[in-house]
């Protein structure tokens, strides 16, 4: 099992300030996936990233896939509150199973 | 409304007193599994199936069983539970490896 390494584990901010969180691995990956968990709730899945260099954004959210694809970052442009909870980066073995890192909580303060 | 849904969303037992853990999906999905999230561990796979009839296990697979009798429900069994296995449980549902859809979580405490 290829191990994912989240950065930092716990963030405390201001809202409207920009932040970015990272997701490291030795090994290559095919793809990268990253979800977003709210207390109380099952993770949801944000975006999946692909190709090597690739960016992708999601309103204030953007994701970049590392050129050789061992690690991939999220950054947050201007946070609310709204964007608090657990972002997990995640890849998937195959078709058999999908293996995560231990997250990154992200508390946005008013 | 597509979803994941499962019951009981909250359970406290005692150990050794077997309990099932329902899950259900109205996607029409293949691939469903089970993980266990827990404080310093992350999100962990128990058990996945990748179509009825069809499982197999994840990386913590000790203590747990599965049944996948028909597409739509994947329940989680445990047998003799013991608290160790006091944790929040996830069933998940996909139509690729790059969908994936949670439930809502099931809180489960073994005193």
């Amino acid at each position: 099992t290829q191990l994912l390494e989240q950065s930092p584990q716990f963030l405390s901010i201001q809202e409207g300030e920009n932040l970015t969180v990272y997701c490291n691995s030795s090994s290559v990956f095919s793809s990268l996936q990253w979800y977003r968990q709210e207390p109380g709730e099952g993770p949801v899945l944000l975006v999946t990233v692909v190709t090597g260099g690739e960016v992708k954004k999601l309103k204030r959210l953007t994701f970049q896939f590392g050129d050789a694809r061992k690690d991939s970052s999220l950054h947050i442009t201007a946070a609310q509150p709204g964007d608090t909870g657990l972002y997990l980066c995640a890849y998937a073995d195959g078709y058999s199973t999908l293996t995560f890192g231990k997250g990154t909580m992200l508390l946005v303060s008013p | 409304e597509a979803q994941v849904t499962q019951n009981p969303r909250y359970l406290i037992t005692v150990t050794g007193k077997k309990l099932t853990v329902t899950c259900s999906q109205n996607m029409n999905h293949e691939y469903m599994s089970w993980y266990r999230q827990d404080p310093g561990l992350g999100l962990r796979q128990i058990y996945y199936s990748m179509n009825v009839e069809v499982t197999d296990k994840g990386d913590v697979p000790e203590g747990y069983k599965v049944s996948r009798k028909e597409k739509r429900n994947f329940p989680l069994i445990l047998e003799s539970p013991s608290p160790n296995q006091t944790s929040l449980y996830f069933c998940a549902s996909r139509l690729t490896p790059d969908t994936q859809y949670f439930g809502p979580g099931t809180r489960l405490t073994v005193l």
